[in-house]
């Protein structure tokens, strides 16, 4: 099944202690992101990679890092996480980055963050 | 800045009643335009897009949306909602290789 897998789906932390979210995709896709959606905001856009070794800013980038070493996995670091991360983040994939009409982003099913 | 933005935050309709979300974008260049569905406690779903030609797009579950360049809008609608439409509508642009996300619409269909 195409899919878009995100771990933890659940996560409190304190202030300052680092965490990874791992986010993977079996579909072969060339292009990933990353969002963080906030109540009244919507989603906004936080990394994205166009392959492996290609990453830029989106958005909100500030308290961020992502890696891409396999084009499968889209891992979000948190160096050190403040309250104002405490958000709901959701990865995504699709075949490129969305310029053809064929291409539809998939959608991981999220990951609840608190930070305290 | 670029950006998209919808300006419905909340809307409650009756089942059987038309919809009509708005949705406008503010940047220049190529533009992909999308609308997308998060139904409760579910990741984000694609209804439906626009890249060129027709600007009268139709998507899944009986969804349409507009194009009007001269607007710059991408409205969503829908003739008849059902209860099964409650949920939250996000309009979307991608413009140089970045996603733009409108602040959502929730739509509260009652039985």
């Amino acid at each position: 099944e195409a899919q878009v897998t995100q771990n933890p789906r659940y996560l409190i932390t304190v202030t300052g202690k680092k965490l990874t979210v791992t986010c993977s995709q079996n579909m072969n896709h060339e292009y990933m992101s990353w969002y963080r959606q906030d109540p009244g905001l919507g989603l906004r856009q936080i990394y994205y990679s166009m392959n492996v070794e290609v990453t830029d800013k989106g958005d909100v980038p500030e308290g961020y890092k992502v890696s891409r070493k396999e084009k499968r996995n889209f891992p979000l670091i948190l160096e050190s996480p403040s309250p104002n991360q405490t958000s709901l983040y959701f990865c995504a994939s699709s075949l490129s980055s969305g310029q053809a009409s064929t291409d539809t982003q998939y959608f991981g099913p999220g990951t609840r963050l608190t930070v305290l | 800045a670029q950006s998209v933005s919808q300006h419905n935050h909340h809307v409650i309709l009756s089942e059987a009643a038309s919809l009509e979300l708005g949705c406008n974008y503010s940047y220049g260049g190529t533009v992909n335009l999308f609308w997308y569905v998060q139904y409760p406690g579910q990741h984000l779903q694609l209804l439906l897009k626009y890249f060129s030609g027709d600007p009268l797009v139709k998507g899944i579950k009986g969804f349409e949306a507009e194009f009007i360049k001269s607007k710059f809008s991408f409205n969503l609608r829908k003739p008849s909602v059902q209860w099964s439409d409650t949920a939250e509508y996000f309009c979307a642009g991608n413009n140089f290789n970045k996603f733009y996300f409108g602040s959502g619409t929730k739509l509260n269909v009652k039985p």
